[in-house]
Formats: structure tokens, sequence, C-alpha cells
């Protein structure tokens, strides 16, 4: 059965600094890798979308890598701003047609 | 293009009375995925309808059920409520091109609370 986790669950940084969020996977069968953002009482935010093929992609400050052979992903945030504080959520997909299973989220608080 | 619409956004009922949910999925998009969100446990995946028909169900009771119809739009039920399924509900879509560039859009969320 596929676990999603994700470390840390929280993180607090000042402003400007760059940061990494990680998410590991246990089953490396995965289709795709998904990075949302989310705001509090909010839905998701599509952030970037790695193909089980692809080692990266970046969008803008942010950058995410795959590791599939360790079950790996982290999300990389060049200098963070205070409009970047949200819960950001990692999740993959088995198959296509499979269902999203998600971590549970890291809580990033940026301080002006 | 619009984006994922969800009604009602709030929600308040008492234990014992059933739901409707309602979820109209981005232009053109042909699958619909339903997900419950609690601060205990996260992100669930409930179901997936695609062209009218489950597609894929999560680990949830009989009690939750839903449906597409031609159109696209979901709705999401749930009967005999329990204070257990106080969450927020979101509604996604997906063009389901089958290729593993589908990226999955969701909508704000409709906020159930049961008392």
């Amino acid at each position: 059965k596929q676990e999603v986790t994700q470390i840390p669950a929280a993180l607090s940084v000042p402003e400007g600094e760059n940061l990494v969020l990680n998410c590991s996977f246990t089953d490396s069968a995965i289709y795709n890798l998904q990075w949302f953002r989310q705001d509090p009482g909010k839905g998701l935010t599509s952030l970037l979308l790695i193909q089980s093929s692809q080692r990266e992609q970046t969008s803008g400050r942010l950058n995410a890598s795959l590791d599939k052979s360790s079950g790996r992903s982290t999300l990389y945030i060049a200098a963070s701003q205070p409009g970047d504080s949200a819960t950001y959520l990692c999740a993959v997909i088995g198959g296509s047609q499979g269902n999203l299973i998600f971590g549970k989220g890291t809580k990033l608080s940026v301080k002006p | 293009k619009a984006g994922v619409t969800q009604t009602p956004r709030y929600l308040i009922k008492t234990r014992g009375q059933q739901v409707t949910l309602s979820c109209s999925p981005i232009s053109g998009h042909r699958s619909v995925s339903w997900y419950q969100q609690t601060p205990g446990q996260g992100l669930q995946f409930l179901f997936e309808y695609f062209s009218e028909t489950q597609r894929n169900k999560g680990n949830f009771p009989g009690r939750f059920s839903g449906r597409q119809f031609s159109n696209s739009r979901s709705e999401m039920n749930v009967s005999t409520l329990e204070l257990g399924d106080s969450a927020l509900y979101l509604c996604a879509s997906s063009l389901a091109t089958s290729d593993d560039t589908d990226t999955q859009y969701f909508g704000p969320g409709t906020r159930l609370t049961v008392l």
C-alpha cells in the first residue's frame, strides 16, 4: 500500500531564505508526482507535476525534483516571500486511472 | 476558462440527516474525483467518475455515494450523517488523457459541519 510522508510538518523561515520541503513515498511504481499549495480553508492549487520519467520541473522560484529509485521528491523554494506562507502537499498517483495519494503536508510560514 | 466550482461552500447538518454536494468541472474535463480532508486523516480519496461511470473507489462506507451526469457535473451524497463526517470535501477534475501529464485541478471545497 502506497504511503506518502512529508517532513517537516511545519517550518518557519525569515523572508528571503531559500528552503527545501521533503516528500517520500514507499512504492516507487508511480505514474507521476504533484506538488500542491493550500491556503487556509481553501482548495488546492497545483504547483508542479513531475512525470515518472522526469528528474525535475521548474516554475518561477519553484523547483521540484524526483528520485523514484529512492522514493523521494523535494520542493525547493528560492527567495521565500510572506505570500508563500501556506500548506504544501505532495501527492503521487500509481497509474493512468489511479487516484492521488497525499502526504499530510508541510505548513510553511515565511516571516517578514 | 472557469475553474472547478463547488456548491454549497458551507453546510451545517445534524446527525442522521443526509446531504448532497455538487461539483462542476472545468469545461472539457471528463473525470471528476472527490476527496475528504480532515485534520486527523488528511486528504483521502472517495471516488472518481468518468463518462458517468464510477471508475475508482476509496475505502469509505456505503453511506458515501456519488454520480456523474452527461455534462460531467458530479454530485456526492452522504446519508445518515455522523459527527466524524465533518470535513472539507474537495472535488477535482482532469482531462483524463491517460498519459502521465494529466493534472488534477481542485475546487474550493465544501465545508460540512455535522452537529
